[in-house]
């Protein structure tokens, strides 16, 4: 069955520390997608990154880096100097690629608090 | 260019009302999907809607239904709703060819008291 853990209910740091969030999921497919949702106080989840089964190569963009590794059946996220605009819940979805619509399946989240 | 939306963005009923809930799409999506999210929680996929059709659902009673329009808006109704149903409801649409990604409403802030 298709899970997602996100094992980090909390997080605080200070500002400038660097953080990662984990994820581990569960899946039989063989291809499959993973994603990473910011959700602010204001509830919109905003989409962060999208990441096919077959492509393992990590991904930075500006202070975001993301580590894919299917040997552990993981996609971690690291924010790199957090800030406080950081301050949010962080989701990890999965979506398989054998069924027939593309439902998102998600983690539990992360709460990360960044003080200054 | 509009992203989603989604109306209202706060409702109060009570035990045993029904309610509708509609979104529409970021332009030039066709694929709308509900998610559910109770407070603490990850969001739980209720169905998704395609061509307006049900094209997929998740683990939700017949209590939750829906429907697609011709121009891609669409609407979640709940009936015989119960406490537990209280959570912010996600719209979320993409495009119907493969796995595209879902980009999310503001939601609506249900309360059922």
């Amino acid at each position: 069955a298709q899970k997602v853990t996100q094992a980090q209910t909390e997080i605080s740091v200070v500002e400038k520390e660097d953080v990662t969030l984990d994820c581990v999921y569960e899946t039989r497919d063989t291809t499959y997608y993973l994603f990473w949702y910011k959700q602010p106080p204001s509830g919109e989840l905003v989409f962060l990154i999208r990441r096919n089964s077959f492509d393992e190569q990590n991904e930075i963009s500006g202070r975001y880096s993301w580590n894919f590794q299917k040997s552990t059946s993981s996609f971690n996220f690291t924010i790199t100097a957090s800030q406080v605009v950081d301050s949010a819940v962080y989701f990890c979805a999965l979506s398989e690629a054998e069924q027939a619509g593309t439902a998102l399946i998600f983690g539990k989240g992360t709460t990360l608090s960044v003080s200054s | 260019d509009a992203g989603v939306t989604q109306s209202p963005t706060h409702l109060i009923k009570t035990r045993g009302q029904q309610v509708t809930l509609r979104c529409s799409p970021k332009s030039g999506h066709d694929t709308v999907s509900w998610y559910q999210q109770a407070l603490g929680q990850g969001p739980q996929f209720i169905f998704q809607y395609y061509e307006e059709e049900e094209r997929q659902r998740g683990n939700f009673p017949d209590r939750f239904s829906g429907h697609q329009f011709p121009n891609y808006s669409s609407e979640l109704n709940v009936n015989a709703l119960l406490l537990g149903d209280s959570a912010l409801y996600l719209c979320a649409s993409s495009t119907g060819t493969g796995q595209e990604t879902q980009y999310f409403g503001p939601g609506t802030r249900l309360l059922v008291l």
